[in-house]
């Protein structure tokens, strides 16, 4: 069976500081790596990961996949209260539409 | 227009009640999906439309039925609902049909009670 672990759980850290949330994948016949952000409702998408050791970026966020390790980690530097959310990682694989979600980073900026 | 669409945004029901949730995206995908997600939980797969056909169903009970009228919407109609099915019903899209999946395009969900 397909599964996704997140690690750590849940963070409290203070705004300016710079946190780094894992990812790890099993998964048959891999495909891509996703990380979304929910705030409140929807989970908004972050970046889609296919390629190893090749860095994604967007603004403060970034993400890269280790395909021989099987995770990835999503960074985020000089953290603000709008960043607070559940960070969820899910992984794909060819031949099926599934989308297998890891059980999120609970992430918790305090001013 | 890069969004999808959920109504109602809340819904209440009794056990005994028929209801439906519906979802709609004018994007041009041909694969919508329904998650369930409960408290503190990651959403949990229920069903995949590809092209319109149902690819998967991840053995959800029959008082889910899901109907996918034409390319753009998604229904999923209830019936007979337990008090655990309260949760957040969450609808998505992706360009990839059958083969895999690209990115997934979620609507705001649809929180549904269940007395």
């Amino acid at each position: 069976e397909d599964k996704v672990v997140q690690s750590p759980l849940s963070l409290v850290v203070h705004e300016g500081d710079t946190v780094t949330l894992n990812c790890s994948y099993e998964v048959t016949n891999f495909r891509s790596l996703l990380w979304y952000k929910q705030e409140k409702k929807a989970p908004t998408f972050l970046f889609m990961l296919t390629s190893s050791g090749i860095e994604k970026k967007s603004g403060r966020l970034s993400s890269i996949l280790d395909k021989k390790e099987l995770s990835s980690i999503l960074n985020i530097t000089a953290t603000q209260t709008g960043d607070s959310a559940i960070y969820l990682c899910a992984a794909t694989n060819f031949g099926n539409e599934k989308l297998t979600f890891g059980t999120g980073t609970r992430l918790t900026i305090i001013p | 227009d890069t969004e999808v669409t959920q109504t109602p945004k809340h819904l209440v029901m009794g056990m005994t009640n028929k209801k439906s949730l519906k979802c709609e995206q004018h994007m041009g995908h041909r694969a919508m999906y329904w998650y369930k997600q409960k408290a503190k939980k990651p959403p949990e797969l229920m069903f995949v439309y590809s092209y319109e056909k149902l690819s998967i169903n991840e053995s959800v009970p029959s008082r889910f039925s899901p109907e996918c009228p034409n390319s753009s919407l998604l229904n999923l109609h209830l019936h007979a609902l337990q008090p655990e099915d309260s949760a957040l019903y969450l609808c998505a899209s992706s360009r990839a049909g059958v083969g895999g999946t690209g990115e997934l395009f979620f609507g705001e969900g649809s929180r549904l009670t269940v007395l």
